[in-house]
C-alpha cells in the first residue's frame, strides 16, 4: 500500500498568517494527490484535487502544488473559518490512503 | 440534491457481525463506484473498501480484507458494508462517499460523503 506522510500534525496560526502543510507518499503517486478539510462533527470537504486542481466553490485562498512523492497544501491567508483538520489523500492505486491529517488551530 | 444517509451502526461485542447501509438519493447511483471510509474516535480517516458501478470489482484495505464485505443494490439506491469478525479496532464512524466515476479504479475523489454511523466494538 501506499503511504501518506502528512507534517506538521498540528499547527498553531492567527488569523491572516500563509500556512502550508505538506504531504509525502512512500512512492510515486504523479499528481493523484486530493486534499480534503474536515470540521468537528462534519464530513470532509474536497479542496483540492489532481495535486493543484481548486474544487468549485473552493476560495482561492486556498492552492496545492507538487507531483511525484511531494505535495504541499497553501493557505494564502488563514481565515477564521479554516480552522479545521486537513488530510492529503492519494488517488494512484486503488486501495485509497490518507495522511494522518493537520490539525490547524488558532494562535 | 446529493444525499448520503448511512445505518445500521450500534455496540456489538468482539468476533460479532454487523452489516451497515448507505442509502443514496439525488443522484443515478448505478453510475458511480461507491467508498466506505472509516474514522476512529479522534483519529484519522481511513479508507476501508470500494465497489464499482455494476458490483463487478471491490477492493479492500489490509485492515479488513478477509473479514469485510462490500456490495450494493442498484435496484434500491443503496450500498452495504457486512462486517464479521469484528475487533476493538475497527470502532469508528464509517462513512460512504460517492467517486466522482463509475469505477473502483478511477484515480478521481471523492464528491459527496454521509454523516456517517457508529460501530463501537467492545465487550
Amino acid at each position: 500500500d501506499i503511504q501518506m506522510t502528512q507534517s506538521p500534525s498540528s499547527l498553531s496560526a492567527s488569523v491572516g498568517d500563509r500556512v502550508t502543510i505538506t504531504c509525502r507518499a512512500s512512492q510515486s503517486i504523479s499528481r493523484y494527490l486530493n486534499w480534503y478539510q474536515q470540521k468537528p462533527g462534519k464530513p470532509p470537504k474536497l479542496l483540492i484535487y489532481a495535486a493543484s486542481s481548486l474544487q468549485s466553490g473552493v476560495p482561492s485562498r486556498f492552492s496545492g502544488s507538487g507531483s511525484g512523492t511531494d505535495f504541499t497544501l497553501t493557505i494564502s491567508s488563514l481565515q477564521p473559518e479554516d480552522f479545521a483538520t486537513y488530510y492529503c489523500q492519494q488517488s494512484y492505486s486503488t486501495l485509497r490512503t490518507f495522511g494522518q491529517g493537520t490539525k490547524v488551530e488558532i494562535k | 440534491q446529493v444525499q448520503l444517509v448511512e445505518s445500521g451502526g450500534g455496540a456489538v461485542q468482539p468476533g460479532r457481525s454487523l452489516r451497515l447501509s448507505c442509502a443514496a438519493s439525488g443522484f443515478t447511483f448505478s453510475n458511480y463506484a461507491m467508498h466506505w471510509v472509516r474514522q476512529s474516535p479522534g483519529k484519522g480517516l481511513e479508507w476501508v473498501a470500494v465497489i464499482s458501478y455494476d458490483g463487478n470489482n471491490k477492493y479492500y484495505a489490509d485492515s479488513v480484507k478477509g473479514r469485510f464485505t462490500i456490495s450494493r443494490d442498484n435496484s434500491k439506491n443503496t450500498l452495504y458494508l457486512q462486517m464479521n469478525s469484528l475487533r476493538a479496532e475497527d470502532t469508528a464512524v464509517y462513512s460512504c462517499a460517492r467517486d466522482l466515476k463509475p469505477y473502483a479504479d478511477s484515480q478521481y475523489y471523492f464528491d459527496y460523503w454521509g454523516q456517517g454511523t457508529l460501530v463501537t466494538v467492545s465487550s
